[in-house]
């Protein structure tokens, strides 16, 4: 089945400055890629997902880049506030008609100092 | 919209007991899929139901089942509890219409169990 990567589990980061937390996956029949964000005592949130078909996508200041010849994801959070302050998540799905099933990594606890 | 709600939100039960979790999706949702959150093992697929039937399953025991009503809301039972149950089981409801909306999985906020 699908095995997902996710690096580092820990980053802390200046306010200000940018912040990449990177994914592997396993099954290059994964075709869907969401990106979620989980703060403490809350349920997971999406902020930003990629279809196999797009390389990146942009979203104010969360970006997600895709290589699929790699098999590895990843998201770039620019001009870190904060409230950026959470567990991210990442997954990969193979969405297939009515089906899916989320394969998430590991998370990665992103600390954001002032 | 009213967002995905689970009841009850916290349950502590004792070895060898039972429990059965609800989940109610969005409105219009049909797919519900399941999630174990432990420190540990981090989120784990359990299994998802679109229209009353299972479209996939994770690897867990068969003490963990589910099933789906003809209204789209889901039940979790998991059977003869173990320590290692306890944990945030999360339901999830999603989309199956429409090339914009379909993939996203929207997360309720978890049932916290508690097996002593």
């Amino acid at each position: 089945g699908e095995n997902v990567e996710q690096h580092p589990s820990t980053l802390s980061v200046q306010e200000g400055d940018s912040a990449v937390i990177k994914c592997t996956y396993s099954d290059s029949a994964s075709n869907y890629f969401p990106w979620y964000k989980q703060e403490l005592g809350k349920r997971p949130q999406l902020i930003i997902d990629i279809r196999s078909n797009v390389g990146e996508k942009k979203d104010q200041r969360i970006a997600v880049t895709l290589n699929k010849t790699a098999k590895h994801f990843s998201l770039h959070i620019t001009e870190t506030q904060p409230e950026d302050s959470a567990v991210y998540f990442c997954a990969a799905s193979i969405i297939a008609g009515t089906a899916s099933k989320l394969t998430f990594g590991t998370g990665t606890r992103l600390q954001v100092t002032l | 919209k009213a967002g995905v709600t689970q009841t009850p939100r916290y349950l502590i039960k004792t070895r060898g007991q039972q429990v059965t979790l609800s989940c109610s999706p969005i409105s219009g949702h049909r797919s519900v899929s399941w999630y174990q959150q432990t420190p540990g093992q981090g989120l784990q697929f359990l299994f998802e139901y679109f229209s009353e039937t299972q479209r996939n399953k994770g690897n867990f025991p068969g003490r963990f089942s589910g099933r789906q009503f003809s209204n789209s809301r889901s039940e979790m039972n998991v059977s003869t509890l173990e320590l290692g149950d306890s944990a945030l089981y999360l339901c999830a409801s999603r989309g199956t219409g429409g090339p914009l909306s379909y993939n996203e999985q929207f997360f309720g906020p978890g049932t916290r169990l508690t097996v002593l």
